[in-house]
């Protein structure tokens, strides 16, 4: 089945930019849509965003102005740029991908990982 | 402040029934499909249920689903330890842009 992982720095500077990189494994990318979500330590799930393999992309309004995501078929792979971090962007970053039936729902996600905002 | 309201945290028995509601309106929930997820400690979240009331494969009937209105319910009955968890609702919301909201989530106690 369809496996999910994320990679990147666990540590970012602020008013640096972000950059995530989700592997899919066990199935292909392609004609999908794919998801980006975190999680504050000890908060709740915030939706990012999410791509599809056309590189069509929505994007929670409230990190529009800062988010970017865009997908290598030939690697399996999407990716998340943040811009302008600041330590409230600090959290576990999880992928997931996305189907899109009705509201739709993601399944399967990423084991996460943690992104810290520091100097 | 979530746009879907969740309670913060509800308790019950090994063995007992246990519902955690999620209000929204009519611009998420009111005309929308409702998804839950369960996040076990330490753990990345995992589907429960989609379209209000359809489980996935491998997860046992003591989960379900139910929407009425702009509300959506998930039940779990025959409480396990094992279910201690936070539970977390989440679809589409259309107010201004579309864009994914999740509940606040509820923190389940298995006492």
């Amino acid at each position: 089945q369809v496996q999910l992982q994320e990679s990147g720095p666990g540590l970012v500077k602020p008013s640096e930019t972000l950059s995530l990189t989700c592997t899919v494994s066990g199935g292909s990318i392609s004609s999908y849509y794919w998801s980006w979500i975190r999680q504050p330590a000890g908060k709740g799930l915030e939706w990012i965003g999410r791509i599809y393999t056309s590189g069509s992309t929505n994007y929670n309004p409230s990190l529009k102005s800062r988010v970017t995501m865009s997908v290598d078929t030939s690697k399996n792979q999407f990716s998340l740029k943040l811009s302008s971090v600041t330590a409230a962007d600090t959290a576990v970053y999880y992928c997931a991908k996305y189907t899109r039936i009705g509201a739709g729902w993601f399944d399967p996600w990423g084991q996460g990982t943690l992104v810290t905002v520091s100097s | 402040q979530s746009v879907l309201t969740q309670p913060p945290s509800v308790s019950a028995a090994p063995g007992q029934k246990v519902t955690i509601s999620c209000s929204g309106s009519s611009s998420n929930i009111g005309n929308n499909y409702v998804s839950w997820y369960q996040q076990l400690p330490g753990t990345a979240p995992k589907l429960l249920i989609y379209d209000n009331n359809k489980r996935p494969s491998g997860i046992p009937d003591r989960f379900s689903g139910s929407k009425s209105g702009t509300s959506a319910t998930l039940g779990i009955t025959g409480l396990q330890t094992g279910d201690e968890a936070d539970y977390y609702c989440g679809t589409w919301d259309s107010s201004l842009s579309a864009f994914w909201v999740f509940g606040g989530g509820t923190k389940l106690t298995v006492l």
